[in-house]
């Protein structure tokens, strides 16, 4: 099976302008979580969706973070307007079933630099 | 509120040496605690896990036992290759909830 794919691989901005991340989890997957690491720094949860709904986003940063899942198949992540900290590795996860007996499966990760 | 604390890397080590990356972890409850890795240019793959209290994960041979009275998960291979360079992530797993990570543990082996 394919796995999660994640586009794109590397993505250098400006401040100020706006980027959107893709990812394309495994098919029949349900769950898809957005990570995101920074600087070296521990990888921080974003946000869980269920299909399209948003289960859970406590981790999003800021309302210049905007994610989506149409249809519950693949999501985007869209950052507008970036800043300078917006800079590391997003990763996506997908998993089906129930969250805590599902292993999760990552993507490749999208790095990203705010100039 | 839940944490993972891993030791400080980059950890360089010699072919065939012995591996320890100390992971500690703050939890309320009896998470579930994992070992991933990050190969140079790949995501992050699950090394292996633990449910509950003293039950051993192990893989490719690498260990890990989850310990309960000292809160540690600590990961261990008897003798690292090239191949084994990596960064390393400790992370738990709250019952129903998502993952936390540790800060990552990068490992260098040299030939």
């Amino acid at each position: 099976e394919a796995g999660v794919t994640q586009f794109p691989s590397h993505s250098v901005i400006e401040k100020g302008q706006t980027v959107t991340l893709r990812c394309d989890p495994i098919s029949g997957h349900d769950n898809l979580y957005w990570y995101r690491r920074v600087m070296g720094k521990e990888i921080k949860f974003l946000l869980h969706f269920v299909k399209e709904s948003k289960q859970d986003e406590s981790g999003m940063p800021n309302n210049r973070f905007l994610a989506e899942r149409t249809g519950g198949t693949y999501s985007t992540l869209k950052v507008q307007p970036a800043e300078l900290e917006d800079s590391g590795v997003y990763f996506c996860a997908s998993s089906q079933g129930q969250r805590y007996n599902s292993p999760l499966h990552f993507g490749n990760g999208t790095r990203l630099t705010v100039t | 509120g839940d944490s993972v604390t891993q030791m400080e890397g980059p950890v360089t080590l010699s072919e065939e040496a012995f591996l320890t990356i100390n992971c500690t972890y703050t939890a309320t409850g009896y998470p579930s605690l994992f070992w991933y890795v990050q190969y140079p240019g790949e995501g992050l793959q699950l090394l292996l896990k633990a449910t509950k209290a003293d039950d051993k994960g192990s893989n490719k041979g690498f260990e890990a036992t989850y310990r309960k009275e000292t809160t540690s998960f600590h990961l261990e291979k008897g003798s690292v290759q090239v191949s084994d360079s990596a960064v390393y992530f400790c992370a738990l797993s709250p019952q129903g909830g998502k993952l936390i990570f540790g800060q990552g543990t990068e490992l260098s082996v040299k030939p």
